[in-house]
């Protein structure tokens, strides 16, 4: 299987900020990931996905970089309706799996 | 408006059974393939099957494999989720999720349904 570490596992910014999210696969997955934002209490909702691509209405301060191994979510301008926890998602191969979580805090 | 609404879950004891079912509007159902996503707080989100557009493939984690079956009525546009010899390490949030035509899954999910595995 393979297997997504997302770092850091949380951290503490403030409205304004720029805020940059990892994530490495434990082997090559191109560009079959995705990004999902998930509020408490909330079903995941899609951002992003081939690595790079927004969803339709995702706001363009979301962008997300990277193929092979090592992949970055970026929020610009960090709103605060971003305030939640973030994943990312293989789909090279199966089993799909899910990065452990990055939860974006209020400073 | 594509809605998702899971149903069915609740408490069953281990080694028992639950079925879980997902109602799908808003969208040609028979056009996507469909996936069951469960979540808990200390393994975080997992995905355990999904479904092609027909039927005709399925895929599982090995975890689920030979315990869970993923079916699907188009007809009546819903996903389905049977669960036998459930284990305490089933409990979980379960999830119905539609898969992105660009690749995996979940361009939208369902609410979740609560499934506790306890005795």
């Amino acid at each position: 299987d393979i297997q997504m570490t997302q770092s850091p596992s949380s951290l503490s910014a403030s409205v304004g900020d720029r805020v940059t999210i990892t994530c490495r696969a434990s082997q090559g997955i191109s560009n079959y990931l995705a990004w999902f934002q998930q509020k408490p209490g909330k079903a995941p909702k899609s951002l992003i996905y081939g690595a790079s691509s927004l969803q339709s209405g995702v706001p363009s301060r979301f962008s997300g970089s990277g193929s092979g191994t090592d992949f970055t979510l970026t929020i610009s301008n960090l709103q605060p309706e971003d305030f939640a926890t973030y994943y990312c998602q293989q789909y090279n191969s199966y089993p799909l799996t899910f990065g452990g979580g990055t939860k974006v805090e209020i400073k | 408006e594509v809605q998702l609404v899971e149903s069915g879950g609740g408490l069953v004891q281990p080694g028992g059974s639950l079925g879980l079912s997902c109602a799908a509007s808003g969208f040609t159902f028979s056009n996507y393939w469909m996936s069951w996503i469960r979540q808990t707080p200390e393994r975080g989100l997992e995905w355990v099957a999904n479904i092609k557009r027909d039927g005709s493939e399925k895929y599982y984690v090995d975890s689920v494999k030979g315990r869970f079956t993923i079916s699907r009525d188009n007809a009546k546009n819903s996903l389905y989720l049977q669960m036998n010899s459930l284990r305490t390490e089933d409990t979980a949030v379960y999830y119905c999720a539609r898969d992105d035509l660009n690749g995996g899954s979940g361009d939208y999910w369902g609410q979740g349904a609560l499934v506790t595995v306890s005795s």
